[in-house]
């Protein structure tokens, strides 16, 4: 159980456009998603922590405008990066908090989706 | 505020060897910490983590790591490397609200020498 899926795992797309990345819970529900990036060889660093049925709360330095964030269910919270330039691509990885039952409170990571702006 | 500071940012072991990767935090509240271990172009996944009572948690491959307040550290340890535990460890310490915002360390990326 406590298993959170992203899709899709790799993408590339052309400078100026926009991509869309989706994390799901897929067995639990979950208030709170965070979403993290992480560049080659180093830690992962908070962007957004993303409530259901309200404004996502941005990181220091996130670009708000440049890193849409939608909790529209218990289950699925998704990041588009809008007009993408190279300088996104990155590691994306989102996490789930479980709301409820023996892991409730407990972060659960997704495998991660590798964006490639061109 | 919170930190947490990983010495050594690649550590090498020969196969069957004691592995030791070094974490300290700083936190102003009691601290939960954690150890994640990271597979190439993967997610992390939890190896373990203390919360409160006993200092000295078990957790998963046969990884252990120790609590130890006076020292402010959180090391983590496993008797025999295994080539299966070639990947880059991270250690995360949130605040005792709860496991929800979390920082984590700059990883330590562990090379198993056959």
């Amino acid at each position: 159980g406590a298993v959170v899926s992203q899709h899709p795992s790799r993408v590339i797309c052309k400078s100026g456009t926009s991509v869309k990345i989706e994390c799901r819970s897929l067995d639990f529900q979950a208030t709170t998603m965070f979403w993290y990036r992480q560049f080659p060889k180093q830690s992962l660093m908070l962007m957004a922590t993303s409530n259901e049925g309200s404004k996502a709360t941005y990181e220091q330095g996130v670009e708000k405008d440049k890193f849409l964030i939608n909790h529209a269910s218990l289950t699925l919270s998704t990041l588009t990066v809008t007009s993408a330039h190279p300088e996104d691509s990155s590691f994306y990885i989102c996490s789930a908090i479980h709301s409820a039952g023996s892991s409730y409170n407990e972060q659960f990571f997704g495998p991660g989706t590798r964006l490639t702006v061109l | 505020a919170q930190s947490v500071t990983q010495l050594g940012s690649h550590v090498s072991v020969s196969e069957g060897a004691l592995v030791l990767l070094r974490c300290n935090y700083s936190s102003s509240v009691p601290p939960y910490l954690f150890w994640y271990v990271q597979y190439p172009n993967q997610g992390l996944q939890l190896l373990l983590k203390y919360t409160t009572g006993a200092t000295l948690v078990k957790g998963i491959n046969g990884f252990e790591a120790e609590f130890k307040k006076s020292e402010t550290s959180f090391h983590l340890t496993k008797p025999s490397a295994h080539m299966s535990d070639a990947a880059e460890y991270f250690c995360a310490v949130s605040d005792s609200g709860g496991y929800q915002k979390v920082t984590f360390g700059t990883g330590t990326k562990l090379q198993v020498i056959p």
